[in-house]
């Protein structure tokens, strides 16, 4: 399904560098969630977000509802930021999940 | 409190053959669901439940059969292997349904279908 496309699909960035993230939905939502999959296969859940935006730690998740936009930022990156990242969305009882963005920080 | 656990974490399966993935939530969480994730794709749901006794499909129910006969549990069946089954299935669960819960997730089982 195409409802949650993300980009870019694959990162690679420098420690320290500034990391942004983009999802891009087509359908009424609820909600917007980022989880973080690490290497070995985990999902956790990183933001869960509505309106606005949201920090925690170097994470920064903001969303733009009239545009169907939602960015997630990692400031400072470090190589324990490699992980693939996940957008998805509330749509009536169930979530629609994008493909995943891999990102990988180099020392 | 264990969170969301999922056995056995890998299975090999010959085409044909039955087996269930076993899932368990010790947070009385309502709202429990199956994901299976193949390379190149999102998630998909396959079932979902909003409470014991209550289940759904999602968007891949075929092959796949749950059941909710306790909160705490969300077993997964596959009645009939196919190699179209393999991938790395993924149970969920959280407090009270969609609307808004952060959205806690077990291991993973990956299985292999031969």
């Amino acid at each position: 399904n195409n409802e949650v496309e993300q980009s870019p699909q694959n990162l690679t960035a420098q420690v320290g560098e500034f990391i942004t993230i983009n999802c891009s939905y087509s359908v009424g939502i609820s909600a917007l969630h980022w989880l973080q999959q690490h290497p070995g296969g985990g999902i956790v859940s990183l933001f869960m977000l509505s309106s606005g935006k949201k920090k925690h730690g170097r994470l920064i998740a903001t969303i733009n509802i009239q545009e169907k936009h939602s960015s997630l930022h990692i400031t400072a990156s470090h190589p324990r930021d490699s992980a693939v990242y996940i957008c998805a969305v509330e749509g009536g009882n169930q979530f629609y999940f994008g493909t995943g963005t891999s990102l990988t920080v180099i020392p | 409190n264990a969170g969301v656990t999922q056995t056995p974490k890998f299975q090999v399966l010959k085409t044909g053959q039955s087996m269930t993935l076993q899932c368990a939530q010790d947070m009385n969480h309502e709202y429990m669901s199956w994901y299976r994730q193949d390379p190149g794709m999102g998630l998909r749901l396959i079932h979902y439940s909003v409470g014991a006794g209550i289940t759904d499909q999602g968007e891949v129910p075929n092959g796949y059969n749950v059941s909710r006969s306790t909160t705490e549990d969300f077993p997964l069946r596959l009645l009939s292997a196919a190699p179209s089954q393999t991938s790395v299935y993924f149970c969920a669960s959280s407090r009270t349904g969609l609307a808004q819960e952060t959205q806690y997730f077990g291991p993973g089982t990956r299985l292999l279908v031969l």
